[in-house]
């Protein structure tokens, strides 16, 4: 059963257009992250949440935007795509705790036209 | 900036060879975890190394940690088509709850 889900697998957006992608988990963890991949790099780490706790990265562009509105549930909003920020973008889970690994979902394909 | 730097970035072998990938860091760390992910896929967690630990074992997976080098080791035995993928460590040295990737070492396994 899939535990971390995310919606759509791809998504095609226009410049300039608000883009929202989804994530939802059913392991009940503390956690949520919302990371960035470009082709053959690592996923770089956008924000995330513990519970309500919203942790920014610093160099995160402002054009991010993120929502939990409860445990299961994170949104990751993009406000005005630039062609740059076509990547996928990985939504992960974790219990929180220093030692515990982290549960991605398959990951959402944007590309902006 | 990226605190684990994995080597080589590219691999290829024959089925049944033994695949082995390093990783090195800069700072240092609680723990260790290496992740693969297949091609436009996921990330899928390994095996995770405390940093008072030396050796992990899973399945065909082996995970040395030497805290002085600041290394990773990564072996894969009897290698298998379906290995075939990209393998990350990430290191707890980004703070609390968050893990810092490197850049991945591309595996492919011939059949």
């Amino acid at each position: 059963d899939a535990m971390v889900i995310q919606n759509p697998r791809y998504q095609v957006t226009q410049f300039g257009k608000p883009v929202t992608l989804s994530c939802s988990q059913t392991l009940n963890h503390n956690v949520m992250y919302w990371y960035q991949q470009k082709s053959s790099q690592a996923p770089k780490l956008l924000f995330h949440y513990y519970d309500k706790d919203f942790n920014n990265e610093a160099d995160t562009p402002d054009n991010f935007q993120s929502r939990r509105p409860n445990t299961s549930f994170c949104f990751l909003d993009i406000r005005s795509p630039g062609l740059g920020d076509a990547a996928m973008y990985l939504c992960a889970t974790s219990r929180g705790e220093w030692l515990y690994e982290q549960y991605f979902g398959p990951g959402t394909r944007l590309t902006v036209t | 900036s990226q605190q684990g730097e994995e080597d080589p970035q590219a691999l290829s072998i024959q089925e049944g060879e033994n695949a082995t990938m390093n990783c090195s860091y800069k700072t240092s760390i609680n723990n260790l975890q290496w992740y693969r992910q297949n091609s436009g896929r996921g990330l899928v967690h390994l095996i995770l190394i405390r940093s008072n630990e030396r050796e992990k074992h899973s399945g065909r997976l082996r995970v040395t940690l030497d805290t002085s080098k600041k290394s990773s080791s990564l072996l894969i035995t009897a290698s298998r088509a379906a290995d075939t993928a990209s393998y990350f460590c990430a290191t707890d040295a980004g703070g609390y709850q968050k893990v810092t990737f490197g850049i991945g070492t591309k595996l492919q396994v011939i059949p």
